[in-house]
C-alpha cells in the first residue's frame, strides 16, 4: 500500500541539543517527498521538499532533511533545536498524480 | 498577500444541519484540496480538483460535496452533519503537487 510512516508520535529534545524525525515511506520508484510543519492552531508550512538531484536537502528554520533510497527513509533533522521549534511535524510523500499522502505526525516538545 | 483563507475558523453544528467551509486562494493555483484533520490519524483527503470544473474523491469522500467554478474558490459542503465529521478541516493549494500545498489557517468543526 502506499503509505509514509512516521514511527514517533512524540519527542522531547533539550534546547540546543540536535533533533532527528524519521519518516519511511513505500511507493515510488521517483518519490516526491516533503516536510510539513504545524504550529498550534495552525494551518501547515512547507520546510522542505525532494524529488530528485542532491539527497540532502535544505529548508527553512535551519532544518534539513536526508533521502535515503536504500532505507526509503527521508529523516528530518536539525542540528540545534530552538524553543520555537517545538510544533507537530509531517511527513509527506506524492502518490500518483493529485494527492499528498501525509504520516500521522510527530509531536515534538522542547525543554529548556 | 492573502494566499489561502478559510472561513469560519470555529463552528459547532447539530447533528443534521448543513454548512459550507469556504475556502479561497488568490494566487491563481490550479490544484485545490480539502484535507481533514483528526488525532493519530494525520491529514486526510476529502476531495480535490485540478481545475475549475474538474472535482475527484479522496480517501474519505462521503458526506461531503465540493464544486469549482472558478479557479479561485474550492467551497466544501456537508449535507447532513454527523458527530463523526467533528474535525479540523483544512483547505490547501498549488500549481504543482512536486512543488508542495500553501495551506489555509483550517476550520474547527464540531458536530454535536
Amino acid at each position: 500500500a502506499q503509505s509514509v510512516t512516521q514511527p514517533d508520535i512524540h519527542i522531547t529534545v533539550s534546547e540546543g541539543a540536535s533533533l532527528e524525525l524519521r519518516c519511511n515511506y513505500s511507493y515510488g520508484a521517483t518519490p516526491y517527498l516533503f516536510w510539513y510543519v504545524q504550529s498550534p492552531g495552525q494551518g501547515l508550512q512547507l520546510l522542505l521538499k525532494y524529488f530528485s538531484g542532491d539527497t540532502l536537502v535544505q529548508g527553512i528554520k535551519g532544518f534539513e532533511a536526508e533521502f535515503k533510497r536504500s532505507q526509503s527513509s527521508f529523516n528530518l533533522r536539525k542540528p540545534s533545536v530552538h524553543w520555537s521549534d517545538a510544533a507537530e511535524y509531517f511527513c509527506a510523500h506524492k502518490t500518483g498524480a493529485n494527492n499528498l499522502f501525509f504520516g500521522t505526525g510527530t509531536r515534538l516538545t522542547v525543554i529548556p | 498577500n492573502a494566499g489561502v483563507t478559510q472561513t469560519p475558523k470555529f463552528q459547532v453544528l447539530k447533528t443534521g444541519q448543513s454548512m459550507t467551509l469556504q475556502c479561497a486562494q488568490d494566487m491563481n493555483h490550479e490544484y485545490m484540496s480539502w484535507y481533514r484533520q483528526d488525532p493519530g490519524m494525520g491529514l486526510r483527503l476529502i476531495h480535490y480538483s485540478v481545475g475549475a470544473g474538474i472535482t475527484d474523491q479522496g480517501e474519505v469522500p462521503n458526506g461531503y460535496n465540493v464544486s469549482r467554478s472558478t479557479t479561485e474558490d474550492f467551497p466544501l459542503r456537508l449535507l447532513s452533519a454527523a458527530p463523526s465529521q467533528t474535525s479540523v478541516y483544512f483547505c490547501a493549494s498549488t500549481t504543482d503537487l512536486i512543488d508542495g500545498y500553501t495551506f489555509g489557517s483550517g476550520t474547527r468543526l464540531t458536530v454535536v
